[in-house]
């Protein structure tokens, strides 16, 4: 039971490169985000989505897009990676927005 | 203006001592869901326990309770018997139904150390 996995665990960027997050869960859940968060500090919620082909923004937004193209499925780009964006980075999960959360492990995202 | 607060940035704990996490937050919204996560040194976000706004008892799971005060908008987080292992980062988050899709907003944290 794999429950939320993201890929990759580490990455490494410099400046101006691009790249995307995985988040994959097979919990057949609707409701998937991505949160970062910064050295002590909390999660923030960068985008969201509330069904396969939906998308929206949350509280972080600006850097990041994001596609759900199948339900299981939450990817999230960084077309220009900023020094800003050295983060952890979690996808959660849940069934209903009632409910708790499913955390992926989390990326170190480092952008140099 | 923040919604939910976390005004201890940092605990100590006797081992087998009871501690309490505090947690006040803010809605407009009658429906809501409010959790404890636990983020130890390894990172993952582990769930603790939930309460929901129209829940007349508070949460209990194990050793854990939330000490839940509506009037008040508290949720505050009780650990009883601490262990070693409960030494952790602590989140308190809420969701809320009706008007924000479910959307979770997180406290800043409070790290809890426990003392041999």
């Amino acid at each position: 039971n794999a429950g939320v996995t993201q890929t990759p665990k580490f990455r490494v960027l410099k400046t101006g490169q691009s790249m995307t997050l995985l988040c994959a869960q097979d919990m057949n859940h609707e409701y998937m985000y991505w949160y970062r968060q910064d050295p002590g500090m909390g999660l923030r919620l960068i985008h969201y989505s509330v069904g396969e082909g939906t998308t929206a923004k949350g509280e972080v937004p600006d850097g990041y897009n994001v596609s759900r193209l199948k339900k299981q499925n939450f990817l999230l780009g960084l077309e220009s990676a900023a020094p800003s964006q050295t983060s952890v980075y979690f996808c959660a999960s849940s069934f209903r927005d009632s409910e708790k959360l499913f955390f992926g492990s989390g990326t170190q995202l480092s952008v140099l | 203006a923040q919604k939910i607060t976390q005004t201890q940035p940092g605990m100590f704990v006797q081992e087998k001592e009871a501690v309490t996490l505090d947690c006040t937050y803010d809605t407009s919204d009658q429906s809501y869901g409010l959790f404890w996560y636990k983020q130890p040194s390894s990172g993952e976000m582990i769930f603790l326990i939930y309460q929901g706004s129209y829940d007349e008892q508070n949460a209990t799971e194990g050793r854990y309770s939330l000490n839940f005060q509506k009037a008040r908008k508290s949720a505050n987080l009780v650990i009883s018997a601490s262990q070693l292992g409960d030494s952790a980062m602590y989140f308190c988050a809420m969701r809320e139904v009706n008007t924000n899709a479910g959307k979770s907003t997180f406290g800043d944290g409070t790290t809890l150390t426990v003392k041999p």
